[in-house]
């Protein structure tokens, strides 16, 4: 089946610093992109949608400055969580379309961010 | 806006019985539904999905999902369960239009017991 990565895998960083995660498609070309945040005994949370080429979708009350998206090519996008702070501790999960079959989505592994 | 919910928080069964996981959706207009799975220390992956046709839809693993639009419920079903069948179960629903934003439930965590 399609496979998604992300990388890190887990991250620990200072408040203040900025963090950077990928998300790769590794064996399909991936024009759309989701990621997701994930809190402890909670569902999946919708942050925005990457489209590539383009401006990301964010969904409401996710901050765009603090969550910057780029999908500069069909098989990568990034999320960059800006100035972190305790608060942004988290699971994030990525998942792509497949451009040839827009029905299914494959998820990424996830990363996991704790923020001291 | 689309919202999701699932009864179930944590499920405890013994190995052999039956498992019915309940998932309601609100949408006003055409969605598609899905189930994911997530192993323990694994990614999600797609247990089955239901687009349109025949409502009862069967997916890997011996699970299957009946759609009733009148009740728009979606309910994951397995007559018997194994204890590798530990994880934790979503439900999910996308609109068909737009961006297909999918929108997922909180979850329902299922232990198997052997």
């Amino acid at each position: 089946g399609a496979v998604v990565s992300q990388h890190p895998s887990r991250v620990i960083c200072k408040s203040g610093t900025s963090v950077k995660i990928e998300c790769r498609s590794l064996d399909f070309q991936a024009t759309t992109m989701f990621w997701y945040r994930q809190f402890p005994k909670q569902s999946l949370m919708l942050m925005a949608t990457s489209n590539e080429g383009s401006k990301a979708t964010y969904e409401q009350g996710v901050e765009k400055d603090k969550f910057l998206i780029n999908h500069a090519s069909l098989t990568l996008s990034t999320l960059t969580v800006t100035s972190a702070h305790p608060e942004d501790s988290s699971f994030y999960i990525c998942s792509a379309r497949d451009f040839r079959n827009q029905e299914t989505q494959y998820f990424g592994p996830g990363t996991r961010l704790l923020v001291l | 806006a689309q919202s999701v919910s699932q009864h179930n928080h944590h499920v405890i069964l013994s190995e052999a019985a039956s498992l019915e996981l309940g998932c309601n959706y609100s949408y006003g207009g055409t969605v598609n539904l899905f189930w994911y799975v997530q192993y323990p220390g694994q990614h999600l992956q797609l247990l089955l999905k239901y687009f349109s046709g025949d409502p009862l839809v069967k997916g890997i693993k011996g699970f299957e999902a009946e759609f009733i639009k009148s009740k728009f419920s979606f309910n994951l079903r397995k007559p018997s369960v194994q204890w590798s069948d530990t994880a934790e179960y979503f439900c999910a629903v996308r609109s068909s239009g737009g961006y297909q934003k999918v929108t997922f439930g909180t979850g329902t965590k299922l232990q198997v017991i052997p």
